[in-house]
């Protein structure tokens, strides 16, 4: 089955911590994204990249690290510099990078807690 | 910032009836537009989208309004089921670029 998996589902983090959520898609996709859901908002981009081994910030990078060493995977690293970092986290794909109209194809998502 | 909103964070329907979910754009020059399900603890899932030069946009028991006029994005859902309890979001991008998404209404099926 094609699309995009998430892991882990859920996620403890003590403070000090950095951690990485992982996020890969079979759908030979271009671009991924990543996105952070809090309760009663939109979804915020953090980090997208186009192509491999290219990536730009989002709204809300400050705090967070991504790499895009492969078409398919695109971690991404919540550092000990984030302030809040409890939240839900989602990858989503689109399948060209510069084309128009494409729909964007969401994971499951990681909730990440800071205990 | 510019940014998509929704008149009613939450919203409650007989089962059997139809539900009408509201969206507010702000961006002008947006072009493209989807609606998302998202379920408890879960990923969005695609509804249905519609492009600027379309006012009306049909799926399955799903039909999009666009009004370009007011900025204004609707879903309606026809025959609600408990299966369609959810919450739903709208998004607007300009050719498919940088999506700006609502922050969602909740949908509450009653039986």
């Amino acid at each position: 089955d094609g699309g995009i998996t998430q892991s882990p589902k859920y996620l403890f983090r003590k403070e000090g911590q950095n951690v990485t959520l992982s996020c890969e898609q079979n759908l030979n996709h271009d671009a991924m994204y990543w996105y952070r859901q809090d309760p009663g908002q939109g979804l915020r981009l953090i980090y997208y990249s186009q192509i491999v081994n290219d990536f730009q910030k989002g709204d809300i990078a400050e705090g967070y690290s991504v790499s895009r060493e492969k078409k398919e995977s695109f971690p991404l690293t919540v550092t000990s510099a984030q302030k809040n970092p409890t939240a839900f986290y989602l990858c989503a794909s689109i399948p060209g990078a510069g084309g128009p109209y494409n729909e964007q194809f969401f994971g499951p998502g990681t909730r990440l807690t800071v205990l | 910032g510019e940014s998509v909103g929704l008149h009613l964070p939450t919203l409650s329907v007989q089962e059997g009836d139809n539900s009408i979910i509201n969206c507010a754009y702000s961006n002008s020059a947006s072009d493209y537009f989807i609606w998302y399900k998202q379920e408890s603890g879960k990923g969005p899932q695609f509804i249905i989208d519609i492009r600027s030069n379309m006012d009306k946009r049909q799926g399955q028991r799903v039909t999009v309004l666009l009004n370009k006029t007011v900025k204004h994005l609707s879903l309606q859902i026809a025959a609600t089921q408990p299966g369609d309890s959810a919450v739903y979001f709208c998004a607007d991008s300009k050719s498919g670029q940088n999506f700006v998404f609502g922050p969602g209404t909740r949908l509450s099926v009653l039986p």
